[in-house]
């Protein structure tokens, strides 16, 4: 299906683990975002990418990694995850910088226990 | 960095009647200002945005206004519907140093009751 989709839409993980979280779009963008939302913050950046193989830190990278090996798939790793990193997960794209509309897949949320 | 204030945190609002929200930036140079809609289970969607040489900008019954000089912009919704009920952020892009930053306001949980 074209568009912007995320794996798992649930994810249940213990402290201390390891976990991805899987984005990929089909219309070639350009630029890729994970966001995260929690309630009484709105949407955060974690970490964009403005091409294959160049990713930046947003707002609140600590605990995150990215990589973008391919322009259509932009993974989020939580190298050892924390409670505090419970939340919605959102990844977008974009054809041009975030001055251009920003497509948003449906979510992925995560708790730790 | 960019800080965006966004108000109300939650709006309700008789079915017909008009709502408002709004945004304040504090970095001048942010030039960009756009509105995400985000229904129950999904993901944010844009519904209008307006760049920095315009002051006002209307799609039907949505409209933006934009004032440069108190670094402050609204969403201006009539004749609202059942289906306007949904989570509303507005957002505010500036190009720094440090990268692009698209930066969001915390939301507007809007109510519309028959």
């Amino acid at each position: 299906d074209a568009g912007i989709t995320q794996s798992p839409r649930y994810k249940i993980t213990e402290t201390g683990r390891q976990v991805t979280l899987m984005c990929h779009q089909t219309w070639s963008h350009s630029y890729m975002f994970w966001y995260r939302q929690d309630l009484g913050h709105g949407l955060r950046l974690i970490y964009y990418s403005a091409a294959a193989d160049i990713t930046d830190k947003g707002e609140v990278p600590d605990g995150y990694v990215v990589s973008r090996s391919k322009t259509e798939n932009f993974p989020l790793t939580l190298e050892s995850a924390t409670r505090s990193q419970t939340s919605v997960y959102f990844c977008a794209s974009s054809q041009g910088p975030p001055n251009t509309e920003a497509f948003f897949g449906q979510g992925t949320r995560l708790t730790v226990v | 960095g960019e800080n965006v204030e966004q108000h109300p945190s939650t709006l309700s609002v008789q079915e017909g009647d008009s709502a408002v929200i709004k945004c304040t930036y504090s970095d001048s140079a942010s030039n960009y200002f756009p509105w995400y809609k985000q229904e129950l289970g999904k993901g944010p969607q844009l519904i209008i945005d307006i760049r920095s040489n315009v002051g006002e900008k209307k799609d039907q019954r949505i409209a933006v206004t934009l004032n440069k000089t108190a670094k402050h912009f609204s969403l201006h919704i009539t004749e609202t519907q059942p289906e306007d009920s949904a989570v509303y952020f507005c957002a505010a892009y500036i190009l720094t140093g440090g990268g692009n930053k698209l930066t969001f306001g915390t939301g507007t949980q809007l109510k519309v009751e028959l």
